[in-house]
């Protein structure tokens, strides 16, 4: 079974600033898919970023991008120049190529964006 | 254009109580599946249906049931409700092109007392 981990329960930043937010997985799938989902107090989930696995290049999404390392099975989001509106729930989600379209997730991080 | 729409957005049971919580989708997507989310433990599959009339169990099915009988609904039916299954559920619906994103609806809070 796929595991997801997210060590950093909580983390703040100051508005402008970078951030970023660590997620590891447990696989031996060599296909799969990466996600990173927001989560705002409004409790809507909202897709920020996605990675496939056989792709070498980074995913980027305006001020979001990941910094994926297949081998060390590790996928982190930075958030540059964060705003007040980054204040969220953050999730890192995992989905095998073989899965039938199930998500394994990460138990969050909350991520604070100070003024 | 709706895209995922849950209802109802709150609801409080009392434990044995039975109810309906409804999920429909307008983009025709064939993929659709019920989370719950706990504080802690981020969102797990309850159930999941890769089209009408396939329903399959995710990760904690128990005490859920579910039928798919058009392309649009997924209703997840709790058949006597228990404390344990105080949680916030999402629906969410994709396409089954490979990283198609999963979109969400916006949730129903239950609390079961």
């Amino acid at each position: 079974a796929q595991t997801v981990t997210q060590s950093q329960p909580e983390m703040s930043v100051q508005e402008a600033e970078t951030v970023t937010l660590s997620c590891t997985y447990d696989t031996s799938e060599s296909n799969y898919y990466l996600f990173w989902y927001k989560q705002p107090p409004s409790r809507q989930m909202i897709l920020v970023i996605r990675q496939e696995a056989y792709k070498q290049q980074n995913a980027t999404e305006n001020r979001f991008s990941v910094n994926f390392q297949k081998a060390a099975k590790s996928f982190s989001l930075k958030i540059s120049d964060s705003q007040l509106g980054d204040t969220a729930m953050y999730f890192c989600a995992f989905m095998r190529k073989s899965s039938g379209d199930k998500l394994t997730f990460g138990t969050g991080t909350r991520l604070a964006v100070r003024p | 254009n709706a895209g995922v729409t849950q209802t109802p957005k709150f609801q409080v049971l009392k434990t044995g109580q039975s109810m309906t919580l409804q999920c429909a989708q307008d983009m025709n997507h064939e993929y659709m599946s019920w989370y719950r989310q706990d504080p802690g433990m981020g969102l797990r599959l309850i159930h999941y249906s890769v089209g009408a009339g396939i329903t399959d169990q995710g990760e904690v099915p128990n005490g859920y049931n579910v039928s798919r009988s058009t392309t649009e609904d997924f209703p997840l039916r709790l058949l006597s409700a228990a404390p344990s299954q105080t949680s916030v559920y999402f629906c969410a619906s994709k396409t089954t092109a490979q990283n198609s994103p999963l979109h969400f609806g916006n949730g129903t809070r239950l609390t079961v007392t």
